[in-house]
């Protein structure tokens, strides 16, 4: 059974960083694109970034690129989300997901909730 | 801010159709494919329609999507009180070197 578990989450101040984890498993998981996902209080779903299968592609949204940081080990069948410089409006349920590209995105993790404030 | 623009709210009774409209643009639903979501609160957020009109396996066939040059549709036929929760279609953006980008967000409420 496909498996994303994610973990980092927590309380930082704004302008801190954290690193969120994603375990994978259930899955060949150096055979797929993965992505983080997230959705602010009250908002709606958010794409945030993906990463190719070997890491050799990373896409992110406007509003993280050069602040946030995708990463993967194959080895480890892992997914990282380095956040740096973290802002109030980077408040969020983050969740980790496996992603088909332009067929979408098929088995998400439970979310990791990340709360920036002073 | 999403650039795919859906209604806030949606609504029927049981066993009646309910459609949600898409409206993208050309770097998007345009020239990729959409996808759908449903995201109950609490749950992770599930694929319901991938590829315009594909469905995983496990879906319904009371779901079903549809597109035409920069929109799309979801229409959800029987609705059944189990489909309150919220449906999101999605589709790769090709400005701003890529990215994919979530629509603003259908609540279907049955009546």
């Amino acid at each position: 059974e496909v498996e994303l578990v994610e973990s980092g989450g927590g309380l930082v101040q704004p302008g801190g960083s954290l690193r969120l984890s994603c375990a994978a498993s259930g899955f060949t998981y150096s055979m797929y694109w993965m992505s983080w996902v997230r959705q602010a209080p009250g908002k709606g779903l958010e794409w945030v970034a993906n990463i190719k299968k070997d890491g050799s592609a990373k896409y992110y949204i406007e509003s993280v690129k050069g602040r946030f940081t995708i990463s993967r080990d194959n080895a480890k069948n892992s997914l990282y989300l380095q956040m740096n410089n973290l802002r109030a409006d980077d408040t969020a349920l983050y969740y980790c997901a496996r992603d088909h590209i332009s067929d979408g995105i098929d088995r998400w993790g439970q979310g990791t909730l990340v709360t920036v404030s002073s | 801010q999403s650039v795919l623009t859906q209604p806030p709210s949606a609504s029927g009774t049981p066993g009646q159709r309910v459609t949600i409209s898409c409206s993208g643009s050309s770097s998007n639903i345009g020239s990729n494919t959409v996808n759908w979501y449903q995201h109950l609160p609490g749950t992770a957020p599930k694929l319901l329609i991938y590829s315009n009109n594909q469905r995983p396996s496990g879906v319904r066939d009371r779901f079903s999507g549809s597109k035409s040059g920069t929109s799309a549709s979801l229409a959800i036929s029987g609705l059944q009180s189990e489909d309150e929760a919220d449906y999101y279609c999605a589709a790769w953006d090709d400005s701003m070197n890529g990215h994919y980008v979530f629509g603003t967000g259908t609540k279907v409420a049955v009546l």
